[in-house]
């Protein structure tokens, strides 16, 4: 199985920070990445597939970079309703794996 | 507006039965793949395996495969997952989500369905 990592573990941060989370592959996976948020009691959310490309209606406050194993998150503007897990999965190949999430708190 | 509606909260007891739903809405629903996800409780995210409606492919992950089962019923377009023995580790939130074949991420989730299973 690909493993996922994601740094850091948990952050904290201000509304108006930006912020970037890591997301490394322990093999080569192109860009086959899906970034994902998750609130409390929620199911979570696509943000960001392909790497690179903005789901419809996500803020573009919101970014993604990398290819091959090492990609990124960027919020460029924290705002109040980001304060939440958001995790990483690779689609490159079956079984499909998330990383462990990382914690953005206030 | 693409729906993907699941059962509601279940409590069982080890050794039990139970299947689960998630009926899929204002999509086409035999167009897309059907994944399942666990969450258990405080963790991340685990992706037990896909199913797709039109001819019940499956793909399982390994590490669930012998411990669940996917299956879907067209006519009512809903998706299924099935324990035959649970256990007191199968306690978590599952989640059905739709898997989009352009971005090959899951774009559409359902609320997830919380399944307690103790003695």
């Amino acid at each position: 199985d690909i493993q996922m990592t994601q740094s850091p573990s948990s952050l904290s941060a201000s509304v108006g920070d930006r912020v970037t989370i890591a997301c490394r592959a322990d093999q080569f996976i192109d860009t086959y990445l899906i970034w994902y948020q998750q609130k409390p009691g929620k199911a979570p959310k696509s943000l960001i597939y392909d790497a690179t490309i903005l789901q419809s209606g996500v803020p573009s406050r919101f970014s993604g970079s990398g290819s091959g194993t090492d990609f990124s998150l960027t919020i460029s503007r924290l705002q109040p309703e980001d304060f939440a897990t958001y995790y990483c999965q690779q689609s490159f190949t079956t079984p499909y794996t998330f990383g462990q999430g990382t914690k953005l708190e206030i | 507006e693409v729906q993907l509606v699941q059962s509601g909260a279940e409590v069982k007891k080890p050794g039990e039965t139970l299947k689960i739903s998630c009926q899929g809405s204002g999509y086409g629903f035999t167009k897309y793949w059907i994944a399942w996800v666990r969450q258990m409780p405080g963790k991340g995210l685990e992706w037990l395996g896909n199913i797709h409606p039109v001819d019940s492919d499956r793909t399982y992950n390994p590490s669930f495969q012998g411990q669940v089962t996917f299956s879907v019923d067209r006519s009512i377009t809903t998706a299924y997952l099935h324990w035959i023995t649970l256990e007191a580790s199968d306690t978590a939130i599952y989640y059905c989500a739709r898997l989009n074949t352009v971005g090959r991420d899951f774009d559409y989730w359902g609320q997830g369905t919380l399944v307690t299973v103790s003695s």
